[in-house]
């Protein structure tokens, strides 16, 4: 089953637009969701994390929005540029013992045109 | 700098080979992970290690073999490849007891069975 669910697959904004990427969850057990961010022929990097107790995070032009009882967050790139073309994935992390698991989402597509 | 070292970017093998990817991570992580990432389908955890010589199955382990002998070192094997294994393989890690923004990942193996 997929427990981290993302939308849209791709989207496509003009320079400056806000593009808004949402994921939504079913596990009660994740405690943190992070953002990652990934260019062609590179690895996801993290880009952005919120933890359950905080309903929204912002650092320069990225935020996350964070609704604990619709169990959904959203990520909004404000004044987006060409530059954040790239795909982005969100993720849900639940603690083990010692170690944390990603179970991510399928990834949305983004294209900034000039 | 944190570094996640995959030593093969790109390898083509034939069906039925023996295929090993390595991964070395300079930053003494305990937990190291192998995911593969498909178009459309996002990222899915093969399998992890939070210790040497242990390891956990992810979500899809079928067809798959880990091995860790030291602490920096992860080597996802493919014991008889098949063509539905030519995918984008990305190893990560991430301290002991971390959330999950500090999985770091590397830059990604490309595999073509044919």
């Amino acid at each position: 089953q997929q427990q981290v669910k993302q939308s849209p697959q791709s989207l496509i904004v003009q320079k400056g637009g806000i593009p808004i990427i949402n994921c939504a969850y079913e596990n009660t057990a994740f405690d943190y969701f992070p953002w990652y961010q990934q260019f062609p022929g590179k690895g996801p990097a993290l880009l952005i994390a919120i933890r359950p107790d905080v309903s929204e995070k912002k650092e320069g032009r990225f935020t996350i929005s964070f609704n604990k009882s619709a169990k959904q967050f959203s990520l909004h790139i404000m004044d987006s540029q060409p530059g954040d073309s790239a795909t982005y994935f969100c993720a849900a992390s639940k603690q083990g013992s010692g170690y944390s698991t990603l179970t991510f989402g399928k990834g949305t597509m983004l294209l900034v045109s000039p | 700098d944190v570094k996640v070292t995959q030593s093969s970017r790109y390898l083509v093998k034939r069906t039925g080979e023996k295929v090993f990817l390595e991964c070395v991570q300079d930053m003494d992580h305990e937990n190291m992970f192998w995911y593969r990432q498909d178009p459309g389908l996002g990222l899915r955890l093969i399998y992890f290690s939070y210790d040497v010589k242990m390891k956990e199955k992810g979500d899809i382990p079928e067809g798959y073999s880990v091995s860790r002998e030291k602490k920096e070192r992860f080597s996802l094997i493919l014991e008889s490849a098949s063509t539905n294994q030519t995918s984008m393989y990305l190893c990560a890690s991430s301290p002991f007891q971390a959330a999950g923004n500090t999985i770091y990942f590397g830059e990604g193996s490309w595999l073509t069975v044919v």
